[in-house]
């Protein structure tokens, strides 16, 4: 398996643009999570999903973020509009039904915010 | 005051030593990782333990739930295990992970 594959790799954009990472989790994962990491805040949780259902999305900083998983191939985080606060690496992970397995991250998306 | 805590927050070591990083929480948990993030980004989960010891070549994690304290032992260091180790801790929801701040490495030849 190629394991969790984030796109794009980095990206740059102007403030009040939108903004859409991609991930495609390891194939028989049920369970997928978006993490953003900051120098100040680190790493913290924004939202996870468990066969395709939004579980827990109180990481979320506000409106301007969505996450979507329309299938258990692929997800989506949206910031619109974009602003240079967000400016962090987001990354995205998998792992499977049991918990006591390890988690795979994806190598993340470094996002910046001009 | 911070649910995860980690020590030291940087470590420098030469090559062969004996590193120990150590992590505490406050909160009840279900489970603890170890990740490590080298200087490119990727993070690679190294352990997820509730109970005991585990072991994977040079690496040895133990947790103490009752003390609610576990630490990350590397034997014979090596320049390659340069990188930052994070602590996270399984909280009161299922996938809410609890973050320490990172404990960066950086082992000498």
């Amino acid at each position: 398996d190629a394991g969790v594959i984030q796109s794009p790799r980095h990206e740059v954009t102007e403030m009040g643009q939108e903004v859409t990472l991609r991930c495609k989790p390891i194939s028989g994962h049920d369970y997928l999570f978006w993490y953003r990491q900051t120098m100040m805040r680190g790493l913290e949780l924004l939202i996870y999903f468990n066969n395709n259902v939004p579980i827990d999305d109180s990481g979320m900083p506000e409106d301007r973020f969505s996450a979507k998983m329309p299938n258990a191939s692929f997800s989506t985080l949206k910031i619109q509009p974009s602003e240079p606060r967000d400016s962090a690496v987001y990354f995205c992970a998998s792992s499977p039904l049991n918990r006591a397995e390890k988690l795979f991250f994806g190598s993340g998306t470094q996002l910046s915010v001009l | 005051k911070n649910e995860v805590e980690q020590s030291p927050q940087n470590l420098t070591a030469q090559e062969g030593e004996f590193i120990t990083i150590n992590c505490s929480y406050s909160v009840g948990i279900s489970a603890l990782h170890w990740l490590q993030q080298h200087p490119g980004g990727g993070i690679v989960s190294l352990f997820m333990l509730s109970s005991g010891k585990k072991k994977h070549g040079r690496l040895i994690a133990t947790i103490n739930i009752q003390e609610k304290h576990s630490s990350l032992h590397i034997t014979a260091s090596h320049p390659r295990d340069s990188a930052v180790y994070i602590c996270a801790v399984y909280g009161g929801s299922q996938g809410n992970l609890i973050f320490g701040k990172g404990t960066k490495l950086s082992v000498k030849p």
